[in-house]
């Protein structure tokens, strides 16, 4: 069974912290992801990485940044925690280049920027 | 300007009824349909998929239609039960593009 671990599944910061968030996979998937998800407003992508060190921004990288060293772990950045990035985020990866490359996901961290 | 809309955010069934959850989208480029389900707390879980060139997939309990004229979607669940108490979220993906685009999510109460 693939496994996607997120490293803390509630957190509460302060405004303008620095706050990491990791996700490792443990299937030697290419592709991961960073999301978050809110009420309403589905699932929303904030960056993709399809290889070591590759990234590419998805449809709200504002505020956030990524790093991804290695092939298993993929790190979501708030630079300076805001208020409005109170949310749960979500990690997936897949494997590229299967059939509707299915994402499998974490079980989500639920951030509180206070 | 949502590409992927689940317009219905709550759906209460009788348990051993039928479920019928809809999407629509409005890319005509999309290639595949996903759903997946999510309880609280968890992440979502891929439930079926449909590709653009077939109208139908079943798996089990789980069947979703495709109207490529209408540009809709549904997940009909038979009989439902209660452990398909969650959220279902509908999503798309064009073979060239890595993104999947998300519904909003319907949340589907089975009542005993």
């Amino acid at each position: 069974d693939v496994k996607v671990t997120q490293s803390s599944r509630y957190l509460v910061k302060r405004t303008g912290e620095k706050v990491f968030l990791e996700c490792v996979q443990d299937m030697d998937h290419e592709n991961m992801f960073w999301y978050r998800q809110d009420p309403g407003l589905g699932l929303r992508l904030i960056y993709f990485s399809y290889d070591v060190k590759m990234k590419e921004k998805g449809d709200i990288p504002e505020g956030y940044s990524v790093s991804r060293e290695k092939k298993e772990r993929f790190s979501l950045i708030l630079e300076s925690a805001s208020t409005n990035q109170t949310s749960m985020y979500l990690c997936a990866s897949s494997y590229p280049g299967t059939y509707q490359e299915t994402q499998y996901f974490g079980p989500g961290t639920r951030l509180l920027v206070l | 300007d949502q590409q992927v809309k689940q317009n219905s955010p709550s759906l209460s069934v009788q348990e051993g009824r039928i479920s019928i959850l809809n999407c629509d989208y409005t890319n005509s480029m999309f290639d595949y349909f996903l759903w997946y389900k999510k309880y609280p707390a968890e992440g979502p879980t891929f439930l079926i998929s449909i590709s653009s060139i077939k109208d139908k997939n079943e798996d089990g309990r789980f069947t979703v239609f495709l109207n490529k004229s209408a540009k809709h979607l549904s997940l009909h669940i038979v009989p439902s039960q209660p452990g398909d108490s969650a959220v279902y979220f509908c999503a798309a993906k064009q073979d060239s593009n890595y993104q999947l685009i998300w519904g909003a999510g319907t949340k589907l109460i089975i009542k005993p």
